[in-house]
């Protein structure tokens, strides 16, 4: 069974960082393209980001181009985000998900980080 | 403003066949696989539909869509109370992913 568990999320101060974890099992993770995807309190879904299966290239969208960084350990099955210079619209609940043809397939069940003074 | 556009709202009853629709261009829908995903009150999003009218295994065939140059529908048949939810399409443009803004379906 595919399951995909996030962490590190929380209650930050503008301008802070943070880094998500993504612990995946029940699938062969390295073998995999990952994303990230946001979704503010009361709206849509947002991509977010994207990493190849090795690591070598990510995509990441506009929004958070230069401030959020996607990586992944394949020894430890888990994907990360690094969310830097967070700023209030960046509050949301941060899905994990496994990457079927182009887009997600599993998801994980999510993490809130409020980004608030 | 999200690249690939829905309608806010849609509602049925029970029994009923109801579509929602996600207009794109020619760089998103027009060029690239559609994908249409269920988000449940409370819940993480689930895939319902692939490669523009590919079912996952699990999801019920009531569940079906189609593409049409720069746009594409979901059609839900048999709507039952439990398919109230919110339903986004997705695609890629340009090498990145985007979602629609996402239809809150309403069975009356």
């Amino acid at each position: 069974e595919v399951q995909l568990v996030e962490s590190g999320g929380g209650l930050v101060q503008p301008g802070g960082s943070l880094r998500l974890s993504c612990a995946a099992s029940g699938f062969t993770f390295s073998a995999y393209w990952m994303h990230w995807v946001r979704q503010a309190p009361g709206k849509g879904l947002v991509w977010v980001s994207r990493i190849n299966p090795d690591g070598s290239g990510t995509n990441h969208a506009d929004s958070v181009k230069g401030r959020f960084a996607i990586s992944r350990d394949n020894a430890k099955n888990t994907l990360y985000l690094q969310l830097n210079t967070l700023r209030a619209d960046d509050t949301a609940v941060y899905y994990c998900a496994r990457d079927f043809n182009a887009l997600p397939d599993y998801w994980g069940q999510g993490i809130l980080v409020t980004v608030s003074s | 403003q999200s690249v690939l556009t829905q309608p806010p709202s849609a509602s049925g009853t029970p029994g009923q066949r109801v579509t929602i629709s996600c207009s794109g261009t020619s760089s998103n829908i027009g060029s690239h696989d559609v994908y249409w995903y269920q988000q449940l009150p409370g819940t993480a999003p689930k895939l319902l539909i692939y490669r523009d009218n590919q079912r996952p295994s699990g999801v019920p065939d009531r569940f079906s869509a189609s593409k049409s140059g720069t746009s594409a529908s979901l059609a839900i048949s048999g709507l039952r109370s439990e398919d109230e939810a919110d339903y986004y399409c997705a695609a890629w443009d340009d090498s990145l992913s985007f979602f629609g803004g996402g239809t809150k379906l309403t069975v009356l």
